[in-house]
Order: C-alpha cells, then sequence, then structure tokens
C-alpha cells in the first residue's frame, strides 16, 4: 500500500513564525502535492514538484515556499505565519504519466494564532 | 483557466435513497478521477475513467464519463451510512503536465439513518 506521511496532524504557531510541513512518501512517486483546503473553498494547488529540485506554482503560492531535496521527500514552508493560513494542509504524491492518480496523507491541522 | 464544477454542493438523503452528484468540466478531459473523503479523513481514490461515454461500477457505486468526455456522473444506490463524506471529481489540469488535477468543490453527503 502506498503510505504518505506529514510530520503532525495538529499544529499551532504564532503569526510571524517559520512553519515547516513536511510530506514523505514510500512508493518512489516523482510527483508531490501541497494542497490546503477550507470549507466551501475545495482542495487548493499551492505547489507542486515533478522531479528532485523541481517546483512549480499551483494556483495560490503566495505566502508559501516548498523545497524537494529527495525524491520522498517534500516540504512546505511559511515563511511568516499569518492567520489566513490557518487551515488544513494536504501532501499528495503520484506517478508521472497517464495514470495520475493521487495518495494524500493524512494531513495537518494548521493554526496560527 | 480551467474550472471543474460539481452539484450539489450538499445532498441530505434518507438511508435507503439513492444519490447522484455531477461533475462538469469547462474543458475536455483525457480522463477524470473520483475521489472519497470521509468526515476528518482525507481523500482517497476511488476510480478512474478514461473512455468517452465509459460506466464502471464498483457496488453500489456507479460512475459514468460522458460522451464529449466534458462531465461524469457518481450514483450511489439505495445510500447507507457508511456512504457519509465528500465526494470530489478531478481532471487533469489543462496546459499543465498530466500529473496536475484540478479538483471540484466537492458534494458533502449526509445519510440521515
Amino acid at each position: 500500500d502506498v503510505k504518505v506521511t506529514q510530520s503532525s496532524r495538529y499544529l499551532v504557531k504564532r503569526t510571524g513564525e517559520k512553519v515547516f510541513l513536511e510530506c514523505v512518501q514510500d512508493m518512489d512517486h516523482e510527483n508531490m502535492f501541497w494542497y490546503r483546503q477550507d470549507p466551501g473553498l475545495g482542495l487548493r494547488l499551492i505547489y507542486f514538484s515533478y522531479d528532485v529540485k523541481m517546483k512549480e506554482k499551483g494556483d495560490i503560492p503566495e505566502g508559501y515556499s516548498v523545497s524537494r531535496e529527495k525524491k520522498e521527500r517534500f516540504s512546505l514552508i511559511l515563511e511568516s505565519a499569518s492567520t489566513n493560513q490557518t487551515s488544513m494542509y494536504l501532501c499528495a504524491s503520484s506517478f508521472s504519466g497517464y495514470r495520475g492518480e493521487q495518495y494524500f496523507g493524512p494531513g495537518t491541522r494548521l493554526t496560527v494564532t | 483557466g480551467q474550472q471543474v464544477m460539481q452539484i450539489p454542493q450538499y445532498q441530505h438523503v434518507q438511508e435507503g435513497e439513492d444519490f447522484t452528484t455531477y461533475c462538469n468540466s469547462s474543458t475536455t478531459l483525457s480522463n477524470i478521477q473520483w475521489y472519497k473523503q470521509r468526515p476528518g479523513g482525507h481523500p482517497v481514490f476511488l476510480i478512474q475513467l478514461v473512455k468517452s461515454g465509459e460506466v464502471k461500477k464498483q457496488k453500489r457505486l456507479t460512475f459514468q464519463f460522458g460522451e464529449a468526455k466534458k462531465n461524469s456522473s457518481l450514483h450511489i444506490t439505495a445510500t447507507q451510512t457508511t456512504d457519509v463524506g465528500t465526494y470530489f471529481c478531478a481532471g487533469p489540469s489543462s496546459g499543465a503536465g498530466s500529473y496536475q488535477l484540478t479538483f471540484g468543490k466537492g458534494t458533502k453527503l449526509s445519510v440521515i439513518p
């Protein structure tokens, strides 16, 4: 079974702090994604990566950055957390190419106070 | 940009009734995927449809892909309380590699016992 793990289920940070969210997958997937999920807004793509050290902006990249130094690990960084970044953050991974179904991690509920 | 719309946003049904959610894309899709997210959980891949007019069944769930490959539906026969959750459709994002998906906002299903 594909396993996607995220470093924390719940996280509380203060405004202005630098926040790191870690995601690890064990299926040798080329692609990895970071989404945020908010009520009524669905899943919105923040960033994705299709290879090590490669990254592409999604729909809402402002205020975020990412790092992918190893194939299995994809990190989301909030440079200076703000209250409007309080959300559920979901990591996902997939093989490249036609099949492309995404496997999601359990999510990190981030609260910024 | 590409849009994937789902209706209805919410659906409350009595246990045993049928349920249908509809998905419409602003562009032709090479494939469409469906995911289910249980309350408190993360999205889980259900199925992928590829061919025009394709119909696939998983027990009480029936998935259809439209002839023009711009719409899809998920029908659940005789709902059970285990069907509760949010159902998302997703299609490959236009202008991007086949690995990036655009998700609909989902249909939240409640089943009244």
